[in-house]
Order: structure tokens, then sequence, then C-alpha cells
């Protein structure tokens, strides 16, 4: 069964960069049907997209957060990676790595298995 | 501001029937997808496509579209059901958005 995790540090300094890894398990992330995003939650709000990777490196990003965000995938360990720039606390939140579906399955668009979330706060 | 809107809350009597809206203009032209939400935990997928589940769901969760509005409708809301739910879908650029979400209180 497929299985996201999140990991990295959960506080950061205002102005530096957050840099946060999910690692996939029981299946391939090179898979050609899917794409794998990044969601975050900030305490008490809802639901923000990040961005999202294909296993190819092909990206595309939330245009509010473009500017500040790199996400990147390295195959050879299953994982891929968020990075945000010039972090404030407005930036404090849950982040999520989630599987998407791609347009040649019957998921397309949705978002259909999230990692548990992991928790980041930005603070001096 | 998000491209879809959602009502903040909603609220239910247990065993009654619920529609959870979201509304946007992208939605012509997209699908919805909706997430149960409980405190503490990740989201969870319960609808997407024209009116798909997941392994798992229960089938009195359902979907349905009509015009620029997504709805969910859970028939027989039981008090495992509270919860926040987000629909998810694409804007006009193609990316990825979400609703504001609302709160659903099963009383």
């Amino acid at each position: 069964q497929l299985q996201l995790q999140e990991s990295g540090p959960g506080l950061v300094k205002p102005s530096e960069t957050l840099s946060l890894t999910c690692t996939v398990s029981g299946g391939s992330i090179s898979s050609s049907s899917y794409y794998w995003g990044w969601i975050r939650q900030p305490p008490g709000k809802g639901l923000e997209w990040i961005g999202s990777i294909y296993y190819s490196g092909s990206t595309y990003y939330n245009p509010s957060l473009k500017s500040r965000v790199t996400i990147s995938v390295d195959t050879s360990k299953n994982q891929f990676s968020l990075k945000l720039s010039s972090v404030t606390a407005a930036d404090t939140a849950v982040y999520y790595c989630a599987r998407e579906g791609g347009q040649t399955v019957t998921i397309k668009d949705a978002f259909d298995i999230w990692g548990q979330g992991t928790m980041v706060t930005v603070s001096s | 501001s998000s491209e879809l809107t959602q009502d903040p809350a909603v609220s239910v009597a247990l065993g009654q029937t619920v529609r959870i809206t979201c509304q946007g203009d992208s939605l012509r032209s997209y699908y919805a997808s909706w997430y149960q939400q409980k405190p503490g935990q990740a989201p969870v997928l319960v609808i997407y496509g024209k009116n798909n589940r997941p392994s798992g769901i229960p089938d009195r969760f359902s979907g349905s579209s009509s015009g620029n509005t997504a709805s969910l409708t859970i028939t027989g809301a039981q008090a495992e059901d509270e919860a926040d739910y987000y629909c998810n879908s694409r804007d006009s650029s193609g990316n990825q958005v979400f609703g504001g979400g609302t709160k659903l209180t099963v009383l």
C-alpha cells in the first residue's frame, strides 16, 4: 500500500529557507500516471496548494507562491522535496505531501493519498 | 482568496441528509474533488470525478455538479461525519485550488 511521509525541520527562522522531503513507500514515484504535490494548512485555516511535480521533473506552482517555491524529485530515492525561501510567520503551517492523479487515471486531478503532515513553525 | 467558495458552516440532524456546496466559474470545466478532514488528521478523499468514491468511503457520500456549483451530499449523516469538508478543483489557468472549507456539525 502506497504511503507518503514528510520530513524536515519543525522550526525555521524568518527570512531563511524551509526545506521538506516526502518519501514515497510501497510504490514508485516514477509512475507515469501521477503527479506529486505539496499542500499546506496554517493553524485553524484551510488548505492551500503549493505546487506539484511529475517524475520527469516537470512542475507547476501556485502563482501566489511561485517566486519563492522550488519542488524537485529524486527518483533514485523515491522522494520529492519542497523548498520555500524567504519565509515569514505567515508560512507557519502543517505541510502535507500528496499523490495527485494525472490525466490518464480515473482519479485525475484529485489528491488521493496524503502524508500525515508535518508542522513547520517560522520563528526566531 | 479562494476561487472556490464554500459556506463556512453547515449543520445536520443525525440521520438526515445534508448538501455541502462549492461555487466557482472553473467548475463549469472541471470536476470537483471532496475531502473530509477531522481534527489533527490529514484530509481524506471522499469524492472525485463525476461521482466516484475511493475504496472504503461509505455510499452515503455522493457528489454532483450543475453549472458553476459542485455539491457533496451525505444521505443519512452519522456522528462520525462531523468534520471539515473541502472542495478542490482547478482554476481557469489549470492550477489546483481548494475551497475555504465547510465545518459540518451533526446534531
